[in-house]
């Protein structure tokens, strides 16, 4: 079955970068969109942005353009978000999920990283 | 940016009873609508896409409906295990965005 499997929790301090994995397996990881979302203590959740891993072609939401750098490796089933510049605004747990298909939903998604900045 | 406003904050329902859930959107979405359930310390489920197909694996007690600018999730029959998290979201502009959620508590 399809599997999602997240790097772990991180605490970073403000203006630093954070890098998150997720190792995907169960289907053929070059052939579906990966997206990133992220959901801060009491607020909705955000869409960040996603990856075709078959070309590395990214699409980012412009709330994060200039932060958000997407990247994938095919060779490891893998896909990475990196955000700079925190700020504490950006505690939130961070989820990969993958695309039903070309279509901008989700039907598997990683169990989530929490990220917390604070200084 | 496309608002999604769900509808009611809370619903207390006791199990067996039907459940209706609302989710308008700010401008019309035609059908690019999807409801995911979410239970503590787990990440969403895709319950249903493009407003009214349920995803795999889904019981058919869930249902979706609507189009444009007004969505409901319906739960025809309430299994203890559905009290949960409920959000939908919209595909049909970048960004993507979703609701504020609907909280389904056992009454």
């Amino acid at each position: 079955q399809v599997q999602l499997v997240q790097s772990g929790a991180e605490v970073k301090k403000p203006g630093a970068s954070v890098k998150v994995s997720c190792e995907a397996s169960g289907y053929t990881f070059s052939s579906y969109a990966m997206h990133w979302v992220r959901q801060a203590p009491g607020q909705r959740f955000e869409w960040m942005g996603w990856i075709l891993p078959d070309s590395g072609n990214t699409e980012y939401s412009q709330k994060f353009q200039g932060r958000l750098t997407l990247t994938r490796d095919t060779s490891a089933n893998t896909a990475y978000m990196e955000l700079s510049s925190l700020r504490s605004d950006d505690t939130a747990v961070y989820y990969c999920a993958k695309d039903r298909g070309g279509t901008g939903d989700w039907d598997s998604w990683g169990q989530g990283a929490l990220v917390t900045v604070s200084s | 940016e496309i608002v999604l406003t769900q509808s009611p904050a809370t619903l207390s329902l006791s199990p067996g009873e039907r459940a209706t859930l609302s989710c308008r959107a700010s401008q019309s979405v035609s059908s690019n609508l999807a409801w995911y359930q979410q239970k503590p310390g787990q990440a969403p489920r895709l319950l249903i896409f493009d407003a009214s197909n349920r995803a795999t694996g889904i019981p058919a007690r869930f249902s979706g409906g609507g189009s444009g600018t007004d969505f409901t999730l319906t739960i025809s029959s309430l299994d203890p295990e559905d009290f949960a998290l409920y959000y939908c979201q919209q595909r049909s502009n970048w960004p993507y965005t979703f609701g504020q959620g609907t909280k389904l508590e056992i009454k």
